[in-house]
């Protein structure tokens, strides 16, 4: 059984300060996907990033997986208000189902 | 429709009652997935189906609970003599096949009286 931890669980800052998440598994992964769920609602996918050391940009969020594909990390820079919500990771190997770490809650205050 | 709709939305169950929770899939898709939510933490899995098949049930925390989707569409997750521990917010995703990516509803969140 893998073990996947996010961290960390809880963040809350103001807006225009940067910040960064991480996912850490015990297991390699042949990808790996991240979530935004906002309050009320279902997650939704930001991004998949599959091969090891990869980067990848949304706007002002950075993906990067890393080089073992046993761990990610998502960087925000000048957060707003927008972004709050729970980060999930959630590894995949192949067609497995997807299984999402407990998240970072994160609170982007005015 | 153009998303992942589920009814109800907020549901109140007295402990003991059954309730029957329903996802209606995007249209299409082959891969209904069925997921639990406590309070400030991730989805956690429970059962997976691609077409009317239930492919994977391991997650169901007991035996009160059953989900089904006969027609290979809509899905209804049952539990039965419901549990104050039952309460949670029951999330239902769909994707156009195994693997691809998966489109989540907007839940719907049980409590448990």
């Amino acid at each position: 059984t893998q073990l996947l931890e996010q961290s960390p669980q809880f963040l809350s800052i103001q807006e225009g300060e940067n910040l960064t998440v991480y996912c850490n598994s015990s297991s390699v992964f042949s990808s790996l996907q991240w979530y935004r769920q906002e309050p009320g609602e279902g997650p939704v996918l930001l991004v998949t990033v599959v091969t090891g050391g990869e980067v990848k940009k949304l706007k002002r969020l950075t993906f990067q997986f890393g080089d073992a594909r046993k761990d990610s990390s998502l960087h925000i820079t000048a957060a707003q208000p927008g972004d709050t919500g729970l980060y999930l990771c959630a590894p995949k190997e192949g067609y497995s189902t997807l299984t999402f770490g407990k998240g970072t809650m994160l609170l982007v205050s005015p | 429709g153009a998303g992942v709709s589920q009814s109800p939305r907020y549901k109140v169950a007295k402990r003991g009652q059954d309730v029957a929770l329903r996802c209606d899939p995007i249209s299409g898709h082959v891969s209904l997935f069925w997921y639990q939510q406590a309070l400030g933490q991730g989805p956690e899995f429970l059962t997976y189906f691609q077409n009317e098949a239930q492919l994977d049930k391991s997650g169901l925390p007991s035996d009160r609970f059953f989900a089904e989707r006969p027609e290979g569409s809509v899905s209804t997750l049952k539990i039965q003599r419901t549990q104050q521990e039952d309460s949670a917010v029951y999330l239902c995703a769909s994707s156009w096949e195994q693997g691809a990516e998966a489109f989540f509803g907007q839940g719907t969140r049980l409590t448990v009286v």
